[in-house]
């Protein structure tokens, strides 16, 4: 158990529809990353928050946010669902403020399929 | 854009067998970590490596990053069938002081025959 949490576990809706996963970090963690893995594909980084800032993003589509709260859980809102979204979500957290040097623990994943 | 190269993609090995699995950047990292994901799982570090030439053993795993930090590699001596999973390297991008995102390889998929 890396102490990262994520819900729900499975989510299964349909195109055109918005979708909210929800990660709360591991205590004492401030940062929080969303990566998003699709089959046979490594994890693709999405978005960085720091203490509720925005720090970094990656590959994250126009149609996907996120945003973090003041007591350290983050949310990433998927909307316009296509179905080349369906994929595993991973948060992960660390303590590193810059995402550079440290360790990343990662949350079980939400699995999205949208039919 | 930047890319974590990996290789190979799949690793089929008898177990006892030694495996190796290499990671490649066009550019220089400041860092690069290696995490397992247990089939089903979710990935777990296991290690990290930041200086040039550093090699690291966990057991029978041994992690080695390059001399010009553009490379390195993870090597398991003897699998076992708990070494069943996929192994990712991430590495990050040397901005010289900028903040980078991890960047992962797309992973080497380890089977092992007992």
């Amino acid at each position: 158990d890396s102490g990262v949490t994520q819900t729900p576990k499975h989510l299964i809706t349909a195109t055109g529809q918005r979708v909210t996963l929800r990660c709360s970090p591991r205590s004492g963690d401030l940062s929080v990353y969303w990566y998003q893995q699709s089959l046979d594909q490594g994890l693709q980084f999405l978005i960085h928050y720091y203490n509720g800032e925005e720090r970094a993003k990656g590959n994250i589509l126009e149609r996907f946010s996120a945003q973090q709260f003041p007591d350290l859980h983050s949310e990433l809102n998927l909307s316009s669902l296509e179905l080349g979204d369906s994929a595993l979500y991973f948060c992960a957290s660390s303590v590193d403020p810059t995402g550079r040097g440290y360790e990343q623990y990662f949350g079980p994943g939400t699995r999205l399929t949208v039919t | 854009g930047q890319q974590v190269m990996q290789i190979p993609q799949y690793q089929h090995v008898q177990e006892g067998e030694d495996f190796t699995t290499y990671c490649n950047s066009s550019t220089t990292l400041s860092n690069i970590q290696w995490y397992k994901q247990r089939p089903g799982g979710h990935p777990v570090f296991l290690i990290q490596l930041v200086k040039s030439g550093e090699v690291k053993k966990q057991k029978r795993l041994t992690f080695q990053f390059g001399e010009a930090k553009k490379n390195s590699s993870l090597h398991i001596t003897a699998t076992q069938t708990t070494d069943v999973g996929t192994y990712f390297c991430a590495g990050k991008v040397d901005y010289g002081g900028s903040q980078g995102n991890l960047i992962f390889g797309k992973g080497t998929k380890l089977s092992v025959k007992p």
